[in-house]
């Protein structure tokens, strides 16, 4: 069965551009949410989006949005680059919502260097 | 947001059991323990989670006091490939798939 799939694994690109990262969520699961993780530090929690819609966001500027498709994947969108948003963006994918007894999967993310 | 306390570091031997402890003070009633892990840079992989009882799945035991105030993951025959950060993580809401990271435990298993 296939995982958390995450597009693309690697890419460059320059101060001020924007950026689409793609995930494909575990056959059957409806929720997909995204993090954020810098280098030396914990992922940071992004966006949540369960059927199509957000049902949660963290603490990160305008600057980054999320979308949900009716075939549950997602994409996020990052504009006007900063150096700072170099990181591993990682998508999670889950059956439901909630995290009682939900079991969350996470792929091998998107690494975004901004130069 | 309950909180998790874990040590920065622990070393295990290759074939030992490695116990990694959280301590959650904070817990409710109804949250779960999270436990993943994260290889270095590749994406955090699923452990094991629970609730009031002991679980035990292909990887790992999770060991859950009766006060549900701290647990320990247990990784029963350690090998060079469980060298890894792990994270014991308790959602700050069950009604979002929100988890909320800290900075983990680094196990390094040595040979």
């Amino acid at each position: 069965d296939a995982g958390v799939t995450q597009s693309p694994t690697h890419l460059i690109k320059t101060r001020g551009q924007q950026v689409t990262l793609r995930c494909s969520p575990i056959s059957g699961h409806k929720s997909v949410s995204w993090y954020q993780q810098v280098l030396g530090q914990g992922p940071q929690f992004i966006f949540q989006y369960y059927e199509k819609e957000e049902r949660g966001r963290g603490n990160f500027p305008d600057r980054f949005s999320a979308r949900q498709f009716p075939n549950y994947s997602s994409e996020l969108n990052v504009n006007a680059l900063l150096l700072g948003d170099s990181a591993l963006y990682l998508c999670a994918s889950s059956p439901w919502q909630g995290t009682s007894g939900n079991t969350i999967y996470f792929g091998e993310g998107s690494w975004l260097t901004v130069v | 947001d309950a909180k998790t306390t874990q040590p920065t570091s622990m070393d295990c031997a290759e074939g030992r059991a490695a116990n990694l402890p959280c301590n959650h003070s904070t817990i409710s009633g109804n949250e779960y323990v999270y436990w993943y892990r994260q290889i270095h840079s590749q994406g955090p992989q699923y452990i094991i989670h629970g609730l009031k009882n002991n679980e035990t799945n292909e990887m790992a035991s999770l060991i859950i006091t009766e006060d549900r105030k701290s647990s320990t993951l247990i990784l029963p025959h350690a090998t060079l490939r469980d060298t890894a950060v792990y994270y014991c993580i308790l959602p700050p809401s069950s009604n979002t798939g929100k988890l909320i990271f800290g900075q983990g435990t680094t196990l390094q298993v040595k040979p």
